[in-house]
């Protein structure tokens, strides 16, 4: 089956502009999850969610990053005011409930490859 | 807090030489999973293994094998007779068993390259 697909995949913008990236998680998969990929390090957590609502957003770095999911399946991770340091590949998601335990495995997406200029 | 550290960052090893990539996690849970990933250049991460902590047996599947000891907090991950196609970028991975906060914590990865 399709696995989880980003779009786009790669994204040049000019700070201070608005950004959306957008992700389409593997059907079924109920738990999805958004991380961020440096230069030369490994992803870090931005926020997860359960069905429609974030159940944790504690790695959101400030206010301007904000992600959606209204309908428990695609979501949006929109970015305000885009800076340099914002600059790094988009990574989505999803796995099956994580509500019944963490031993399922996270499926990852391609990336959104963002660059602000 | 958990954290993970990969102390290695490049290894180089030549076709059919086995290779073990070392990851040491920090957690104060007492439930929690490892998993190890595989980035290839294409750069999707690949799911490759886990383990429970419930469970420190060590397996081998085909040429991956690993080696978990809770007693050093180590999650050593073995590749047998390596080849060309693992050159990637590994990270190994934790996750607590809490619901509301099921995120991955990884390390800052190992790149392995193989040469012919």
């Amino acid at each position: 089956g399709a696995g989880v697909s980003q779009t786009p995949s790669n994204k040049v913008t000019e700070k201070g502009k608005y950004v959306e990236l957008r992700c389409d998680p593997i059907s079924g998969h109920t738990a999805l999850y958004w991380y961020r990929q440096s230069l030369g390090q490994g992803p870090e957590f931005l926020i997860y969610f359960q069905g429609t609502g974030a159940a944790d957003d504690s790695g959101l770095p400030n206010d301007r990053f904000f992600a959606v999911r209204p309908e428990g399946s695609v979501s949006t991770l929109k970015i305000q005011r885009t800076e340099r340091g914002d600059s790094a590949v988009y990574l989505c998601a999803s796995s099956l409930s994580s509500r019944e335990s963490a031993y399922n495995e996270q499926f990852f997406g391609p990336g959104t490859r963002l660059t602000v200029l | 807090a958990q954290k993970v550290t990969q102390a290695q960052t490049e290894i180089s090893v030549v076709e059919k030489e086995d290779v073990t990539l070392d990851c040491v996690y920090e957690t104060r849970d007492t439930t929690y999973y490892l998993f190890w990933y595989k980035q290839p250049p294409s750069g999707e991460l690949v799911f490759l293994i886990r383990r429970n902590s419930f469970d420190e047996q060590n397996e081998i599947s085909g040429r991956y094998s690993w080696n978990f000891q809770k007693s050093t907090s180590s999650f050593n991950f073995t590749i047998t007779a390596s080849q060309v196609v693992d050159s990637a970028v590994y990270f190994c991975a934790l996750r607590t068993y809490t619901g509301a906060n099921s995120k991955l914590t990884f390390g800052k990865g190992i790149t392995l390259s193989v040469r012919p």
